[in-house]
């Protein structure tokens, strides 16, 4: 079985500070890992996904994450945090065989003061 | 990636009322899913749609409450029905990628609120 844990159920930060969104995962095997982002009603748009080979992955508007197997963690950071980035943050988890299926962890608000 | 419409975007519905989804996708995808987030919640897979088969569905969700309708390969429906207050959520259609990595995309939502 799978579990995805975001730490942190709203995260707030200054305009041009740095965003660090926080996951962590349980996996038997190898896993495939995602961030998405939700804009006020808006559907999900996949940010970045971590499948094999290099573990810094970079996604669309300046994000990235980082694979650590011995932390079992996807950590989200972007260096310095824009107006437009206010939105809600999904982590997931997938695995090979496993039929697409993800398993979403219950997500991180994150908003930006000016 | 895939462009995915659905509609209606939202809906305010009666108790005991039933009311269908339409999830359309301008390319043929193999797999098809239907998700439910509660507010404040994350997303909750109800059922898997494949083309040509009935669908899969996870625990806690039955077909005499979702059916789910996937009558070719860019077109699906949903059917929420006998609906409760507790229904009240956002449906959320995706499909599959096209690789092999579990990555999918995500239509925009139908808004349901059951009064």
């Amino acid at each position: 079985a799978q579990s995805v844990t975001q730490l942190g159920s709203h995260v707030s930060v200054s305009e041009g500070a740095l965003v660090l969104l926080r996951c962590n995962y349980s996996s038997s095997v190898p896993p495939y890992l995602f961030w998405y982002v939700q804009y006020p009603n808006q559907g999900l748009q996949l940010l970045l996904k971590y499948t094999t080979g290099a573990t810094l992955v970079k996604g669309i508007n300046g994000f990235e994450a980082e694979f650590k197997k011995s932390e079992t963690s996807f950590h989200l950071t972007k260096p310095s945090a824009h107006m437009s980035d206010a939105a809600e943050y999904f982590c997931a988890v997938g695995r090979r065989g496993s039929n697409y299926k993800l398993t979403f962890g219950k997500g991180t608000l994150l908003t930006v003061n000016p | 990636s895939a462009v995915i419409s659905q509609k209606p975007s939202r809906d305010i519905c009666q108790r005991g009322t039933s009311l269908t989804i339409q999830c359309q996708v301008d390319s043929q995808v193999t797999m098809m899913f239907w998700y439910r987030q509660q507010p404040g919640q994350s997303l909750t897979l109800i059922a898997t749609a494949n083309q040509g088969s009935e669908a899969t569905y996870e625990s806690g969700f039955v077909i005499d409450k979702f059916p789910i309708s996937r009558p070719n390969l860019t077109f699906s429906t949903l059917t929420v029905s006998n609906m409760s207050p507790e229904d009240s959520s956002i449906y959320l259609c995706s499909v599959e990628g096209g690789s092999s990595y579990n990555e999918q995309f995500f239509g925009p939502g139908t808004r349901l609120t059951v009064l």
